[in-house]
């Protein structure tokens, strides 16, 4: 059982340049979020969806939209993306998706650079 | 708005010494709290969890204490080893359909 698997480790990427972070678990977790972690902010959460085919926005959601078209697969897209948007990127998944909330398991992260 | 912080950014323990990092919220309808431990490189990982409903629970060398009345939380950890070195993120959810709000973390640092 792999968990949660997120690509890819680490990207260099162009401004205004369009990219896809993906995650998947394989533990048919109903919820999955999606984290941003910059030095001196802790994790803050982007979006996230409660069960499969339903999301909702976190704390920092501008610049980003995700999908949940089933339940392992939760794409993170940066449509444009800018500098600000360097940052580590994680996923994570959580059983129960409502109340009460369930502890979450992350993956390894994506490292994201932008020029 | 309502958050969750830690009072102490660092902290330098001597191995074999215990280790307690505390975390204040201010969030009173919160009734759910995780500790997480993060290695550098790597994604956070669960530690331990407790419900408004208790006031103490251990799990192997580690114990976190929910203090309702002033909303503080800490997490002790009996005899510090080196593979302890990482940094702390207590984070805190309320009943509901709402996501875990983390606070910024704590660096603990084991001096051999």
């Amino acid at each position: 059982i792999a968990g949660i698997t997120q690509a890819p480790t680490s990207q260099i990427l162009a401004a205004g340049r369009r990219m896809t972070l993906r995650c998947t678990q394989d533990m048919r977790h109903n919820a999955m979020y999606w984290y941003r972690q910059d030095l001196g902010l802790g994790l803050r959460l982007i979006h996230y969806s409660n069960t499969a085919g339903t999301t909702g926005k976190g704390e920092v959601p501008d610049g980003y939209s995700v999908s949940r078209a089933n339940t392992d697969d939760f794409p993170l897209t940066l449509a444009s993306a800018v500098p600000s948007q360097t940052s580590v990127y994680f996923c994570a998944s959580s059983d129960s998706g409502g109340a009460p909330v369930d502890t979450q398991y992350f993956g390894p992260g994506t490292r994201l650079t932008v020029l | 708005g309502e958050s969750v912080g830690l009072h102490l950014p660092t902290l330098s323990v001597q191995e074999g010494d215990n280790s307690i990092i505390n975390c204040a919220y201010s969030n009173s309808a919160s009734d759910y709290f995780i500790w997480y431990k993060q290695e550098s490189g790597k994604g956070p990982q669960f530690i331990i969890d407790i419900r408004s409903n208790m006031d103490k629970r251990q799990g192997q060398r580690v114990t976190v204490l929910l203090n309702k009345t002033v909303k503080h939380l800490s997490l002790q950890i009996a005899a510090t080893q080196p593979g302890d070195s990482a940094v702390y993120f207590c984070a805190e959810n309320m009943a509901g359909n709402t996501p875990l709000v983390f606070g910024k973390g704590t660096r603990l640092s084991v001096i051999a």
